[in-house]
This record gives C-alpha cells, sequence and structure tokens, in this order.
C-alpha cells in the first residue's frame, strides 16, 4: 500500500441501509479527514481525527459517524442512508504538528449512490 | 462566517497564460492552499502560502495577500492536461480547512 486507498471505489446502496466506507493509511499521519463533494459545492468537512482514539465533527456530521482506533484506519459509517447523502466521498491525512499548514494528503474517493 | 470565493469555471488557450483568483473571509488564518483535481480524480496538492508575496513553482506560481484576503494561482504555457479544476482552500487554525468550490479550468487547443 502506498498512500491512501479507500473501499469501495463505488456502490449503490438502497435507503435505510447501513453502510461503511473503508480509509487505510500506510503514512503514519496522525490527523485523518472524510469530506464530501457534491456538484457545485466545495469540500466539505463531515468528520476529522487528530490522532488514535479521537474524532471531531466537521461541517456536516449528521447521519455519519467514524471511529479511530489505530493510527491507519478511519472508517465512516452511514448508520441509515439517505438519498441526500448520494455524492463523492474522500478519506484524507496530514502529518499535524499543531502548528497549522499541513498539506493533506487524498485518497481516490468512493461514489455514493443512495436510491 | 467563513467565505471562500473562486470563479466557477475559466477558458483558456494553450500555451497562454491564465490567472485564478480566490477570495476568502474566515475566523483565522494559518495558510492557502491550492489543489488541483482531474475529473473523476482526487484532489492533489500545487502549492502553500502563508506570507505574502509570490511562490513560484516551475510552471506555476501562487500569490498571497492577507491584508486583501486575496490569493491566484498563475498558470503558464497552458498544457492540455493542465485542464482540471483548481481548488483554494484556507487553513482556519483550527485544524481544518475551509474549501472554495473550485474552478473548472478548460483548456482550448
Amino acid at each position: 500500500i502506498a498512500g491512501i486507498t479507500q473501499a469501495p471505489t463505488s456502490q449503490i446502496l438502497a435507503a435505510g441501509r447501513r453502510m461503511t466506507l473503508r480509509c487505510t493509511q500506510d503514512m503514519r499521519h496522525n490527523a485523518m479527514y472524510w469530506y464530501r463533494q457534491d456538484l457545485g459545492l466545495g469540500l466539505r468537512l463531515i468528520h476529522y481525527s487528530n490522532t488514535a482514539g479521537t474524532t471531531g465533527k466537521g461541517e456536516v456530521p449528521d447521519g455519519y459517524s467514524v471511529s479511530r482506533a489505530n493510527t491507519d484506519d478511519f472508517p465512516l459509517t452511514l448508520a441509515s442512508a439517505v438519498p441526500s447523502q448520494t455524492s463523492v466521498y474522500f478519506c484524507a491525512s496530514s502529518d499535524s504538528n499543531g502548528n497549522g499548514g499541513d498539506t493533506q494528503y487524498f485518497g481516490p474517493g468512493t461514489r455514493l449512490t443512495v436510491l | 462566517g467563513q467565505n471562500i470565493d473562486q470563479p466557477t469555471e475559466m477558458t483558456a488557450t494553450e500555451g497562454a497564460i491564465v490567472q485564478i483568483n480566490c477570495t476568502y473571509q474566515t475566523s483565522g488564518f494559518n495558510g492557502l492552499f491550492w489543489y488541483q483535481q482531474h475529473a473523476g480524480e482526487a484532489p492533489t496538492f500545487l502549492s502553500y502560502n502563508v506570507l505574502d508575496g509570490l511562490e513560484e513553482k516551475g510552471r506555476f506560481s501562487s500569490f498571497l495577500s492577507r491584508s486583501k484576503g486575496y490569493s491566484y494561482l498563475l498558470l503558464k504555457e497552458l498544457q492540455m492536461k493542465d485542464s482540471a479544476s483548481y481548488l483554494c482552500a484556507v487553513d482556519d487554525g483550527n485544524y481544518q480547512l475551509i474549501w472554495g468550490a473550485g474552478t473548472k479550468l478548460i483548456i482550448k487547443p
């Protein structure tokens, strides 16, 4: 593995179903992020984690949950999917030193369609 | 509130120069990033500015004026492969990036 991987690449999901999007990085970055990207809108932060064992809410956290059991993995779960969660989801990571200005590196994305 | 503005779309000719502007209003400021995103792909890092002035990196340069809340990305000697969206993002000092909606750059031969 080199960088950040996400799985699945794409998924079609029935409304009401539970879904977990997987994200793994091998760069030993302490910070990880989940974004959604919708046409005409900027990347919007869903949840983030500054270090293993801690998580925080971003701009659009409702309907999503995350966990950070270790440094490498940061799964995003949709407990009960709704059509408005149709989007492209990007996972990112950064080597955060607490001083800001940390470059974020992105995974290839998961294209999710909720019907 | 937090706001990042950049043009939705721009068109330029192969071999020419194009300047993509970004204005921002954020609660804090710890630097400004430019990312490139080709259609269907992930954003990739281009540049980071935290001090006023111009940073040059090959065909790409990025400028920042903190007092004006303004940045631009300058692309020289445009190539067809430069057709992509260019995303402006500000580190607001709270471990988060605030993202603009992106500028889609179309390069014509």
